[in-house]
């Protein structure tokens, strides 16, 4: 089956836009997870998806990111006023349940430039 | 908290001899530990994990990864290096006792394969 896809692969954004990334995770799988990969830097959480509720937002780094998965299953990451601070790379990940040892799985990532 | 430090930022190596990438853990639980790898541009990908069974876990493409309680310590092994090894590698522990199951990353270490 198919894994984990993310669109666009690639932004460009001039600061001050609102960007939106999309993840659609491996069918079936219960949870989400997005994360931010600096350059030269390993990921860092932003946020976790259960189905379609946000049970965990604490690593979003302000108030100008957003993300929802309204139907449990596609999900988008939203920035609004986008800043030279965003650009990165943004993963998201899926897992079939929420246990300890369940292995993500991750998207080849949309890398962010921001202007 | 669970942390993760990888003691390399670059290793290399050359084809045929053997590969060791470090990596100490710190955590208040019995951790979950995974190993990942990142060839650019793509996805991360899983090469083996680690959840209180055997201390010696066994991965994809012939790496292995030994838990030392004692020494706090996953590092991650392969016997003989192969070109297409050639890649950046994540030591992962997951966050326990949480209501997400998030990933906490180290801060990779790239690996060159020389001929």
């Amino acid at each position: 089956g198919a894994g984990v896809s993310q669109s666009p692969r690639y932004k460009v954004a001039k600061r001050g836009q609102d960007v939106a990334l999309r993840c659609d995770p491996i069918s079936g799988h219960v949870s989400l997870f997005w994360y931010q990969q600096a350059l030269g830097q390993g990921p860092e959480f932003l946020t976790y998806f259960q189905n379609e509720a946000q049970l965990d937002k604490s690593g979003l780094p302000s108030d100008r990111f957003f993300a929802e998965r309204p139907e449990g299953s596609v999900s988008t990451l939203k920035i609004q006023r986008t800043q030279q601070e965003d650009s990165a790379v943004y993963l998201c990940a899926s897992s079939y349940h929420r246990g300890d040892t369940d292995t993500q799985y991750f998207g080849p990532g949309t890398r962010l430039t921001v202007l | 908290a669970q942390s993760v430090t990888q003691l390399d930022s670059h290793v290399s190596v050359s084809e045929g001899t053997p590969v060791l990438l470090r990596c100490n853990y710190s955590s208040s639980y019995s951790p979950s530990l995974f190993w990942y790898v990142q060839h650019p541009n793509k996805g991360l990908q899983l090469l083996l994990k680690y959840t209180s069974a055997a201390t010696l876990v066994k991965g994809i493409n012939g790496f292995e990864a030994e838990f030392k309680k004692s020494e706090t310590s996953f590092h991650l092994t392969k016997p003989s290096a192969h070109m297409s090894d050639a890649a950046e590698y994540f030591c992962v522990v997951s966050d326990l006792g949480g209501a997400t199951n998030k990933l906490i990353f180290g801060t990779g270490t790239l690996l060159a394969v020389q001929p």
